[in-house]
């Protein structure tokens, strides 16, 4: 299948700090990509859907200033937390839809990111 | 259903024991229902896409259906060993997105 990578795998900053966490789709190219936050103990969130040359729609609750998505090429998408704050420490995973054989859309996942605030 | 419900919330096995659980989703605007295997921290690994009403995959010991008009696929695993235990979620594909169901948690004791 498809790859989906993410970078950095781990991070850890501190509070006030921005981090950037990239999306790349390595064999295929992505019109859209989603984010997805995990907490603890929950199924996946998805906070926003990003489309290559668009601005991104984000999820009811999802602070947009907060959490900056770019989705500059058809296989890359980033994800800036700003102002990173203790509660914004989470497993961040990111998602990229390759349209395959048929028409039939197949949907993979990067191997997330876990950001650790302090 | 206005959600992607997913039941039991956790299951504990013995090895050897066949199990299965339920994914409940919205029957509107459907496209696709996937099923994943997921260890927490990691990527989630798929496991099924179906589309069509009456769908039956499986991958060596795992099988799903799918029923589209009452919304909701089953999942089942034949003969549980321990490298099964995960978090088993489904999402509901609308065509633009997907919404996942709270995952069933499978332990499989040895």
């Amino acid at each position: 299948g498809a790859v989906v990578s993410q970078h950095p795998s781990w991070v850890i900053c501190k509070s006030g700090t921005s981090v950037k966490i990239e999306c790349r789709s390595l064999d295929f190219q992505a019109t859209t990509m989603f984010w997805y936050r995990q907490f603890p103990k929950q199924s996946l969130m998805l906070m926003a859907t990003s489309n290559e040359g668009s601005k991104a729609t984000y999820e009811q609750g999802v602070e947009k200033d907060k959490f900056l998505i770019n989705h500059a090429s058809l296989t890359l998408s980033t994800l800036t937390v700003t102002s990173a704050h203790p509660e914004d420490s989470s497993f961040y995973i990111c998602s990229a839809r390759d349209q395959g054989a048929g028409g039939r859309y197949e949907q993979y996942f990067g191997p997330g990111t876990r950001l650790t605030v302090t | 259903i206005l959600n992607v419900e997913q039941s039991p919330q956790s299951l504990h096995v013995q090895e050897g024991d066949s199990t299965n659980f339920t994914c409940s989703f919205p029957s509107s605007n459907f496209y696709a229902l996937h099923w994943y295997r997921w260890e927490t921290a990691k990527s989630p690994e798929a496991l099924f896409v179906m589309t069509l009403n009456g769908d039956e995959k499986k991958k060596g010991r795992i099988s799903a259906t799918l029923n589209t008009k009452e919304g909701y696929s089953y999942l089942y695993i034949k003969g549980s060993q321990p490298e099964d235990s995960a978090t088993y979620l489904c999402a509901k594909d609308a065509g633009n997105m997907l919404t996942f169901g709270g995952g069933t948690r499978l332990m499989v004791k040895p």
